[in-house]
């Protein structure tokens, strides 16, 4: 079986505060883990995956397997990252990639 | 037209109403899928279809009987739903192969209300 947990509902942060969104998974083979967005009124987009190893948007997320943890970070948060971010991990099922959502965090950054 | 599209965006319908709902993707992909989105629980998965072949059935109710013609095109018929089926369903799709599996790319949604 394959688990996603984002631990906070809500994360608010003021206008060039550092963010980390928290996210643990529980997988028993070697997954894949991304980060998808959700801006106001627009639909869910894939930000970034961890085997990119690639900035987005000044975002990073490092898997680390020892902890299980796959946490997106941002040193200086902008008015405009506020959204739904949601980890999602992909991983081998019968014959096909299944891709599991954790429950979310809505970024608020407060200006 | 590029990208996953939704049709309708917004569905009311009564308990005992037939209806469908549609996604269609013009990104050469060949898996699809059926999320529900409601605001107390995550995005669940529905279904999937792999090369139009249904490789997952996520112990969703019969009232919800989803149908893939072609690889392009994805459907959700619905029948005699309940109040609690009301929620946000998005259609998604990916391509097959051992590059960039589990990226998925959205539709916009339908928006179900079930009177």
């Amino acid at each position: 079986a394959q688990r996603v947990t984002q631990p906070e509902k809500l994360l608010s942060v003021f206008k060039g505060a550092p963010v980390e969104l928290k996210c643990n998974y529980s997988y028993s083979g070697s997954p894949e883990l991304f980060w998808y967005v959700q801006y106001s009124r627009q639909r869910l987009q894939l930000l970034l995956r961890h085997i990119s190893r690639e900035s987005i948007k000044g975002f990073t997320a490092d898997l680390n397997k020892g902890e299980t943890s796959f946490h997106l970070k941002k040193p200086f948060a902008q008015e405009e990252d506020s959204a739904m971010y949601y980890c999602a991990l992909s991983g081998r099922s019968g014959g096909y990639q299944k891709v599991t959502f954790g429950t979310g965090t809505k970024l608020q950054v407060i200006p | 037209e590029t990208g996953v599209t939704q049709t309708p965006r917004h569905l009311v319908m009564g308990m005992t109403n037939k209806k469908s709902l549609k996604c269609e993707q013009h990104l050469g992909h060949n898996a699809m899928y059926w999320y529900k989105q409601s605001a107390k629980k995550p995005l669940e998965l529905m279904f999937v279809y792999s090369l139009e072949e249904r490789v997952e059935n996520n112990s969703v109710p019969s009232r919800f009987s989803p149908e893939c013609p072609n690889s392009s095109h994805l459907f959700l018929h619905l029948h005699t739903l309940q109040p609690e089926d009301s929620a946000l369903y998005l259609c998604a799709s990916s391509p097959v192969g051992i590059e960039r599996t589990g990226e998925l790319f959205f539709g916009e949604g339908s928006r179900l209300t079930v009177l």
